[in-house]
C-alpha cells in the first residue's frame, strides 16, 4: 500500500523553538494531506488541511500563526510549530490523499511525531 | 467536533473470542472508516463502507453501517493477541475530511 513518512518520529525541544514536521508520501502524489493532534489516550483532532500550492485551512480554534503549514510539493507538507511550549507537547499524524476523486478512497497515514517541549 | 462515538470504550476478550464496536454519528455521511492504531503509532486504515452499502467483509473484519440510526459496528471474528489495540471510527462527509472518534482500546488475552 501507499506508504506516508513522518520525520522527526520524536523530539525533544526547548520551551520557545520552533520545529519543523515533515510529512511525505513516498509512492503516490498528494494533492491533499491532513494535519491531526492526538493527546494521550484521546482521539485525533484535525488542525489543518493542507492543499498543494495553497494556502492551508484551519480548522476553529487551531492558531495559524503557531502552526504553519506548507504544502510546497505534491510529496511533502511541512507542519512548524514556532515558540513552541509545553501545551502544544503532543503527538501529531499527518494523513495524505492522493489523486482519485473526493471522498472516494482511504487516506494513508504517518506514524505520528510525538513533540515534547520542556 | 466529534462526530463518532464508539462505545464500549475499553473491551477486553479471551483470544479467540469474537469482538464487537460500535459507533454512532451525527450528521450525513459519504463514507465511514475505521482504523486501528497501536500505542505510540500512526493509524492503520481496517475498512471503509460507503453510505449506500450496509455490509463489508475483509479478512476477519466485519462492517456494518446502518444510515438510518446513523450507527456502525466492527466485528472481529477469532481475535488475536496482536489484534491489542485502539480502534477509531471516522466519518468522511467529503473530501476525506475526517472526524474521528473518542476510540476504543481493545485488549485480547492470550
Amino acid at each position: 500500500g501507499a506508504v506516508v513518512s513522518q520525520h522527526p518520529s520524536w523530539v525533544i525541544c526547548k520551551s520557545g523553538t520552533s520545529v519543523k514536521i515533515e510529512c511525505r508520501s513516498l509512492d503516490f502524489q498528494a494533492t491533499t494531506m491532513f494535519w491531526y493532534r492526538q493527546f494521550p489516550k484521546q482521539s485525533l483532532m484535525l488542525m489543518a488541511t493542507s492543499n498543494e500550492g495553497s494556502k492551508a485551512t484551519y480548522e476553529q480554534g487551531v492558531e495559524k500563526d503557531k502552526f504553519l503549514i506548507n504544502h510546497a510539493s505534491l510529496t511533502l507538507s511541512t507542519l512548524t510549530v514556532t515558540s513552541a511550549h509545553p501545551e502544544d507537547s503532543s503527538f501529531y499524524i499527518c494523513s495524505a490523499r492522493g489523486y482519485g476523486g473526493a471522498g472516494t478512497g482511504e487516506l494513508f497515514f504517518g506514524e505520528g511525531s510525538r513533540l515534547t517541549v520542556l | 467536533s466529534q462526530q463518532g462515538e464508539e462505545d464500549p470504550q475499553a473491551l477486553s476478550i479471551q483470544e479467540g473470542e469474537n469482538a464487537t464496536m460500535n459507533c454512532s454519528y451525527k450528521t450525513s455521511i459519504n463514507n465511514l472508516q475505521w482504523y486501528r492504531q497501536n500505542s505510540g503509532r500512526g493509524l492503520v486504515h481496517l475498512i471503509l463502507i460507503r453510505s449506500n452499502e450496509r455490509e463489508k467483509h475483509s479478512g476477519r473484519l466485519r462492517v456494518t453501517l446502518d444510515t438510518s440510526k446513523k450507527s456502525s459496528s466492527l466485528l472481529i471474528t477469532a481475535s488475536r493477541a496482536a489484534d491489542t489495540a485502539s480502534y477509531f471510527c471516522a466519518t468522511d462527509a467529503g473530501w476525506s475530511k475526517l472526524t474521528f472518534g473518542k476510540g476504543i482500546t481493545l485488549s485480547v488475552r492470550p
